[in-house]
Formats: C-alpha cells, sequence, structure tokens
C-alpha cells in the first residue's frame, strides 16, 4: 500500500512570510494526490489536485499555490501568508475511484 | 456533483454503549462511500468503505457501517463502545468528476466517550 511522507509537521510562521509544504509518496506510480486543508472545528476543504506531473487543478481561489515537479512529489506553496492560512494541511493519494486514500500525517501550520 | 452530510458535530456516548454515527451522501452516480476516523494531530485512518458490493460493510475497530440507498444513508455503528474511540470521524463520498476522482468529506463528528 501506499505510504504518504510529509514534513514539517508542525510550522509557525509570520504574516507575509513564504510557504512551502512537501509531501512524497512511496508504493504506487501516476497517483493521483490531493492537498487538503482542515481548519479548527471544520472539515475537509479540497485545494488541489493533480492527476500527473505540472498538472494541477485548484478548488478554492486562495492565497496558494501548488507544484508536481516529479511523479510522487507534490508541494504547497504560498508567497506571502496571511493569517487566514493557519491550518492542518493534509496530503493524500488515491489509485483509483473505489480506492481509499491514503493520507499523511499532516502538517499544522499557524501564521502569527 | 457528490456531497456528505454528517449529522452532528458531537457526540457523546458511554463506554460500553452504542454508537451511531449520521451520515448522508448525495450523488448523482453510484457512489463509493467511505468512513475515516482521525486521531489529534494526526492524518486519516481508513474505518471501512463502501463500493457496491454487500450493503452491510465491516471495518477494523469493531465499526461497520450499512449503504441504503432509499434513505441515501451511510450511518456508521458500534455495539459497544470503548474509550479508545474516541476521535473524529469523516464520512467521505468519491466518484468520477470530469474524469477525475474526487473524495468529498463531510464535516466531521467528535465522538467523545465517557467512563
Amino acid at each position: 500500500s501506499q505510504t504518504i511522507h510529509q514534513w514539517p509537521a508542525t510550522l509557525v510562521q509570520p504574516v507575509g512570510s513564504p510557504l512551502s509544504l512537501e509531501c512524497t509518496v512511496e508504493g504506487t506510480s501516476n497517483p493521483n494526490l490531493y492537498w487538503y486543508r482542515q481548519a479548527a472545528g471544520r472539515g475537509l476543504q479540497l485545494l488541489f489536485y493533480s492527476i500527473g506531473i505540472d498538472q494541477i487543478s485548484s478548488e478554492v481561489p486562495q492565497n496558494l499555490s501548488a507544484s508536481r515537479p516529479q511523479d510522487r512529489q507534490f508541494i504547497l506553496s504560498s508567497k506571502k501568508l496571511l493569517l487566514s492560512d493557519s491550518g492542518f494541511y493534509l496530503c493524500a493519494c488515491l489509485g483509483g475511484v473505489a480506492t481509499e486514500a491514503f493520507f499523511g500525517q499532516g502538517t499544522r501550520l499557524t501564521v502569527v | 456533483a457528490q456531497s456528505v452530510t454528517q449529522l452532528g458535530s458531537h457526540v457523546s456516548v458511554s463506554e460500553g454503549a452504542l454508537v451511531l454515527l449520521r451520515c448522508n451522501y448525495s450523488s448523482s452516480v453510484p457512489p463509493y462511500l467511505f468512513w475515516y476516523v482521525q486521531y489529534p494531530n494526526q492524518g486519516l485512518q481508513l474505518l471501512l468503505k463502501y463500493t457496491s458490493a454487500a450493503t452491510l460493510v465491516k471495518g477494523i475497530n469493531g465499526f461497520e457501517a450499512e449503504f441504503k440507498k432509499s434513505e441515501t444513508s451511510f450511518h456508521l455503528t458500534k455495539p459497544s463502545a470503548h474509550m479508545s474511540d474516541a476521535a473524529e470521524y469523516f464520512c467521505a463520498v468519491s466518484g468520477l468528476n470530469t474524469g477525475f476522482q474526487k473524495l468529498v468529506f463531510g464535516t466531521g463528528t467528535r465522538l467523545l466517550v465517557s467512563p
């Protein structure tokens, strides 16, 4: 089965600073990759998904961007963080329609 | 488009009591349905999934869920709650959306278990 590596686990960043969160996948090739954000007391909001290298789609217009430079690498970035970017960010991988998603351990981002 | 609704942001039960977490879905195509559990500051772990085989699905840790098409429901149950079941639970629906698989989550239900 797939293993999702996500880092860092926690991050405290000042407003206006850049962001780079990385996610790598083991155990599969050509996966569908996803970035979700979980705000306190809320569900999971899909931010970006990717079906292949350099193929990124955004679900919600926002201050963030995503890139997929390699098949099993998915990066979430921002040029200037906002307070509202605080949350728990999760990377996920799906292998097919009927298969379950595998999640990384998440990154807790606090923007101060 | 698919969506799920989880009724009740918090559910409290006593240890040993029945656990019932509710999930209703909306889907224009036959859905694939999932229940996930999340412990604090961790990722999500799959409990069980429905993929159009048996309507009663058994998962890990004694949980099960029943797919009821007529009620568009996929409620999660466990006969006897354990303290270790305290966590947040998410229902999710999946289906192809313009050729891409999209997994949509509910807002989650926090299960509290008291001794």
